[in-house]
């Protein structure tokens, strides 16, 4: 089993859907969770971040963290089709001294106008 | 610079022949990460520095892999008598301090081809 699980998909949606992306992991020691978007040759862009279980919003996006399910969620609400990218999760434990990341494959969103 | 820089942006490179990608991390930051995406995969650690240090370079898959980082900033990963199963983008990023759960900032990659 991989350490971090997530959908390649593509996931294909209509303008203004509301889009639930999600990964599930193995490890019970990560603490940090990140979401990064990935327009197509680009490097990975930071969109959210969130420390242990609970939920985080920042504008259009909500980020949401299970521990006890080893599940963690990005909405996007409103979907654009500038939203079209591919969204990969990652996460890290605490205590390693260094910010090595785990991520999963990505899922490829398509937001069609 | 404003952001993490990385050069060439594409390469393509015979078979046998060995590669030096460069990343030129944003000013300040002293950690440095480079990470490996291939088609379909996610992104693979590859090796940490933190100064001119690496106290984990655990990640490169073979010894024909190589890294190094001089004045605590640029670092160049070499990939010596390349083989097909490199091609891949190659992901330089660096955070302001090596702390767990510290942002990281990702460069745009060097996309390698071994043809």
């Amino acid at each position: 089993q991989k350490e971090v699980e997530q959908d390649p998909g593509p996931l294909s949606v209509p303008e203004g859907a509301i889009v639930s992306l999600n990964c599930t992991y193995s490890n019970s020691a990560f603490q940090y969770f990140m979401w990064y978007r990935q327009y197509s040759r680009k490097g990975p862009e930071l969109l959210m971040y969130t420390y242990s279980s609970g939920n985080k919003e920042d504008g259009r996006f909500t980020a949401q963290v299970d521990k006890s399910s080893k599940y963690i969620s990005l909405f996007i609400r409103d979907s654009q089709p500038s939203d079209s990218a591919t969204y990969l999760c990652a996460m890290s434990v605490v205590g390693s001294g260094y910010s090595t990341l785990t991520f999963g494959k990505g899922t490829m969103l398509l937001v069609s106008p | 610079g404003a952001g993490v820089s990385q050069s060439p942006s594409n390469k393509v490179t015979e078979k046998g022949k060995d590669v030096e990608l460069r990343c030129d991390p944003i000013s300040g930051h002293t950690a440095l990460y480079w990470y490996r995406q291939s088609l379909g995969q996610g992104l693979e650690f590859l090796i940490y520095f933190q100064g001119n240090s690496a106290p984990d370079k655990s990640g490169l898959p073979s010894d024909r892999f190589s890294a190094e980082r001089t004045g605590g900033s640029v670092s160049t990963l070499t990939i010596q008598r390349t083989q097909q199963e490199d091609s891949a983008v190659y992901l330089c990023a660096s955070s302001l301090i090596p702390e767990s759960g510290n942002t990281i900032y990702f460069g745009e990659g060097s996309w390698l081809t071994v043809v």
